[in-house]
């Protein structure tokens, strides 16, 4: 079975510092790895998405995360966050399966605040 | 507006009521899906459709909750005697299946609506 684990339920960083959210899956076939931004009371926005080809993939507003294949691992980062980074963010995985149904399987989320 | 619409935004119900939730996909997208979230929690797989035809449902999904998609357009989520536990977001969200990839598999991005918070009381 897939799961999802995202290392730290709350991150707090000042203006202007790197963010690093992190994300671990278990799954027995390569998965495809997706990360969500969600702003209060709104659905759910595409950040990034890693499907094959290139290990690091590059998002919106800034946001990239590289596809660690010996570590399991999906973190999420940027260089420099802002105010409006606030938000909480869900890795996820769709397993790559022939016929998949296309769910996705989210971790728990982790808020971001952004400190002035 | 081309997104994923939801209606209501919100419901607040007394426990033992039916409700009923509404979404609309973005137009030519086949896949439809509900999740489920709860307070700070990640959104959980409920069902989806493809097109008509209902072809996955979680165990999550008890006997109190049916869905339709009877057009393969919109979709209701409809809960039956309801229960404090089924308080939650109800996330919709949509995607075009456009077929296989090279290895078999394929991947459809899903699009999300904004969400209907249920309140039962």
């Amino acid at each position: 079975a897939q799961s999802v684990t995202q290392l730290g339920s709350h991150v707090s960083v000042s203006e202007g510092a790197l963010v690093l959210l992190r994300c671990n899956y278990s799954s027995s076939v390569p998965p495809y790895l997706f990360w969500y931004v969600q702003y209060p009371n709104q659905g759910l926005q595409l950040l990034l998405k890693y499907t094959t080809g290139a290990t690091l993939v590059k998002g919106i507003n800034g946001f990239e995360a590289e596809f660690k294949k010996s570590e399991t691992s999906f973190h999420l980062t940027k260089p420099s966050a802002h105010m409006s980074d606030a938000a909480e963010y869900f890795c996820a995985v769709s397993p790559e399966l022939s016929g998949n149904t296309g769910k996705l399987i989210f971790g728990q989320g982790t808020t971001l605040q952004v400190k002035p | 507006d081309t997104g994923v619409s939801q209606d209501p935004r919100h419901k607040i119900t007394k426990r033992g009521q039916n409700v009923t939730f509404r979404c609309d996909p973005i137009s030519e997208h086949n896949r439809l899906y509900w999740y489920r979230q709860t307070l700070g929690q990640g959104p959980e797989f409920l069902t989806y459709f493809q097109n008509e035809a209902q072809l996955e449902k979680s165990r999550l999904l008890s006997d109190r909750f049916s869905a339709e998609r009877p057009k393969g357009s919109f979709s209701t989520l409809e809960i039956q005697r309801t229960e404090q536990g089924d308080s939650a977001m109800y996330l919709c969200a949509s995607s075009l299946q456009r077929g296989q990839g090279t290895s078999g598999s394929s991947y459809n991005e899903q699009f999300f609506g904004p969400g209907t918070r249920l309140t039962v009381l």
